[in-house]
């Protein structure tokens, strides 16, 4: 089974700055996708970015990007210039394209404040 | 922009009482999701469906949850013998197809508490 692992329970970043939260993962699989979603106090989940295993170029969204190291079995996210509404929690997810159900497998999270 | 709504919001039952959580997907999608999170705690998986029949299911999905979709619309969740265990976040998730990297849509969650 796999595992998806977030070790920073909670982090802050300045506005307008960088931040970077970890994830990692376990896996056998050589498929597969990871993503990052973001959870506000809402608690709707919000897909924030996805990589797919087989491409090597690190994906980006707007402000968002990733370090996708698959030998490492690391996935950071990169939030750059950072505003008051990117404050929630933020989950790390691996989702699987071996099984029937491609169900997500969440990591524990990680809160973000951002500090004006 | 189509998304995925479930019923109701807050659902609060007494110990031993059967719920059932509804969720209606994204209208064109196939593939349907049970996830839940316990306060504080990271969100877990419960159940998949796809064509009438779930296709994967988690240890936590015991013989007290069930799924239908019992229109072409809804897709429910149900409890039948509620425990206190069972208080936690519960969210719904569609997503189109299996053969794109389609991203699972989430409700935004009905938060069940269970006196």
């Amino acid at each position: 089974a796999q595992t998806v692992t977030q070790s920073q329970p909670e982090m802050s970043v300045q506005e307008a700055e960088t931040v970077t939260l970890s994830c990692t993962y376990d896996t056998s699989e050589s498929d597969y996708y990871l993503f990052w979603y973001k959870q506000p106090p809402s608690r709707q989940m919000i897909l924030v970015i996805r990589q797919e295993a087989y491409k090597q170029q690190n994906a980006t969204e707007n402000r968002f990007s990733v370090n996708f190291q698959k030998a490492a079995k690391s996935f950071s996210l990169k939030i750059s210039d950072s505003q008051l509404g990117d404050a929630a929690m933020y989950f790390c997810a691996y989702r699987s394209n071996y099984n029937a159900g491609n169900m997500l497998t969440f990591g524990g999270g990680t809160r973000l404040m951002v500090k004006p | 922009e189509p998304e995925v709504t479930q019923t109701p919001s807050h659902q609060v039952t007494q110990m031993g009482q059967e719920v059932i959580l509804r969720c209606v997907p994204i209208s064109n999608h196939l593939y349907f999701y049970w996830y839940r999170q316990i306060l504080g705690q990271k969100v877990e998986f419960l159940v998949s469906f796809y064509n009438n029949e779930i296709s994967e299911k988690s240890e936590i999905f015991d013989d007290q949850f069930s799924v239908e979709r019992p229109d072409g619309s809804n897709f429910t969740l149900k409890i039948r013998s509620t425990k206190l265990e069972d208080s936690a976040m519960y969210f719904c998730a569609s997503r189109a197809t299996s053969g794109t990297p389609s991203e699972q849509y989430f409700g935004p969650g009905t938060r069940l508490t269970v006196t």
